[in-house]
């Protein structure tokens, strides 16, 4: 079985550009999570959706940044008008439900702001 | 905030096993206790949890005391390939919270 597959693996966006990074969930999983790693800092959780809904963008930063998972294709993490600050590693994790499963994480894509 | 405490840092000789502590002294009756890794620059690899009960599978054991305060994880032979960042986090099951990740144990496995 495929891991979680997120793509592109690096990013460079010039401050101002948009950046739009992809993830598609394991084969069978409907619940995908966004987590944020500034560099050596920790894993902050950003958002959860379940597919076409937002369940907790708890994390997620007020303006810029946007998050979907349509009913067909690949989460979509998006953010607008990118600042230097926005440069880290974005990793996405998927799971089959609600319950006891376990998070499964992809590679991240690590997004530099110049 | 994470509901966990991790000793920052930990040796451990290649071939030997390595226990990695983990306190959660204020655990709910429904969350669970999850064990991550991050190889440096790698997404986090989950690898194994459990809610009361010891726990085994083919990458490590874990082990829970009956009053699921605190938990052990056990790798029983380190490898080069196991230094890592080591993250025990709790979660209540069912439920829509995500994962929440405090610091975790950085493992050095040495030759």
């Amino acid at each position: 079985n495929a891991g979680v597959m997120q793509n592109p693996r690096h990013l460079v966006r010039r401050r101002g550009q948009e950046a739009r990074l992809r993830c598609s969930p394991m084969k069978g999983h409907s619940h995908v999570y966004w987590y944020r790693q500034l560099p050596e800092e920790g894993l902050k959780f950003m958002v959860y959706l379940q597919k076409e809904n937002i369940i907790d963008e708890s994390g997620m930063p007020k303006e810029r940044f946007s998050a979907e998972f349509p009913k067909e294709g690949p989460s979509i993490l998006r953010i607008q008008q990118v600042v230097r600050g926005d440069s880290a590693a974005y990793f996405c994790a998927s799971s089959r439900d609600r319950g006891n499963s376990p998070l499964h994480f992809g590679n991240g894509t690590r997004l530099t702001v110049t | 905030d994470a509901k966990t405490t991790q000793p920052p840092s930990m040796d451990c000789a290649e071939g030997r096993a390595a226990n990695l502590p983990c306190n959660h002294s204020t655990i709910s009756g429904n969350e669970y206790v999850y064990w991550y890794r991050q190889i440096h620059s790698q997404g986090p690899q989950y690898i194994i949890h459990g809610l009361k009960n010891n726990e085994t599978n083919e990458m490590a054991s874990l082990i829970i005391t009956e009053d699921r305060k605190s938990s052990t994880l056990i790798l029983p032979h380190a490898t080069l390939r196991d230094t890592a960042v080591y993250y025990c986090i709790v979660r209540p099951s069912p439920g829509n919270t995500p994962l929440v990740f405090g610091k975790g144990t950085r493992l050095s496995v040495i030759a």
